[in-house]
């Protein structure tokens, strides 16, 4: 499966600032995702980030709030906007890679609390 | 609208007991893919194994085994001869055969392996 880091691994951050969180592929993958989960929950997808275009966001969740990037096939970030201790969560990206079949792969993860 | 449903909360066993984590699933598509992922204390999410509708032969790798029953839309998991390490929520998801899919999982089941 391909290898895949995040930055940073954990952070305790102030409300009302901002958190970018770094996700990268050692190789380039079709398709990347954010996912939240918040403590004791389930995995819920925040967003599929795009190569070079606007990422694709579910239902609950918007651009202002958590703005993606996916320069490149290999690399995205998620930022988590004006934060309040309700965004403390797991944040995890995950990638498809080709070839690979319909399989997404996880990365670490991001634990953050919002105090 | 897919949806995935592991009744078990919590599970607690006795180091070398064999013990069953059952996952049961709703979902209108004829074809789709179902996947077992373990989430250790760590936080990461780890691929244990994707399962195509079509095929229900069932599965067996080392201590681990999956019994994947269509007519019950079930996707039951055992550990034989359980060990402390396997020690973790696993997480039994559901997404479509179309490229790209999204993962819908299930709310977990937390194993707890007592020496």
């Amino acid at each position: 499966s391909a290898v895949i880091s995040q930055k940073p691994s954990r952070d305790i951050c102030q409300r009302g600032t901002s958190l970018t969180i770094q996700c990268q592929v050692d190789s380039q993958v079709t398709m990347m995702f954010w996912y939240r989960q918040q403590p004791g929950q389930s995995l819920t997808l925040i967003a599929t980030a795009n190569q070079g275009s606007e990422a694709t966001y579910e239902s609950g969740f918007v651009i202002d709030k958590f703005p993606i990037s996916r320069p490149n096939l290999t690399f995205s970030t998620l930022t988590v906007s004006n934060m309040s201790p309700e965004d403390s969560s797991i944040y995890l990206c995950s990638v498809l890679a080709s070839g690979r079949g319909e399989t997404q792969y996880f990365g670490p993860g991001t634990r953050l609390l919002v105090l | 609208a897919q949806k995935v449903t592991q009744a078990q909360t919590e599970i607690s066993v006795v180091e070398k007991e064999d013990v069953t984590l059952d996952c049961v699933y709703e979902t209108r598509d004829t074809t789709y893919y179902l996947f077992w992922y373990k989430q250790p204390p760590s936080g990461e999410l780890v691929f244990l194994i994707r399962r195509n509708s079509f095929d229900e032969q069932n599965e067996i790798s080392g201590r681990y085994s999956w019994n994947f029953q269509k007519s019950t839309s079930s996707f039951n998991f055992t550990i034989t001869a359980s060990q402390v390490v396997d020690s973790a929520v696993y997480f039994c998801a559901l997404s479509r055969r179309t490229s790209g899919s999204r993962l819908t999982f299930g709310e977990g089941t937390q194993l707890t392996v007592n020496p």
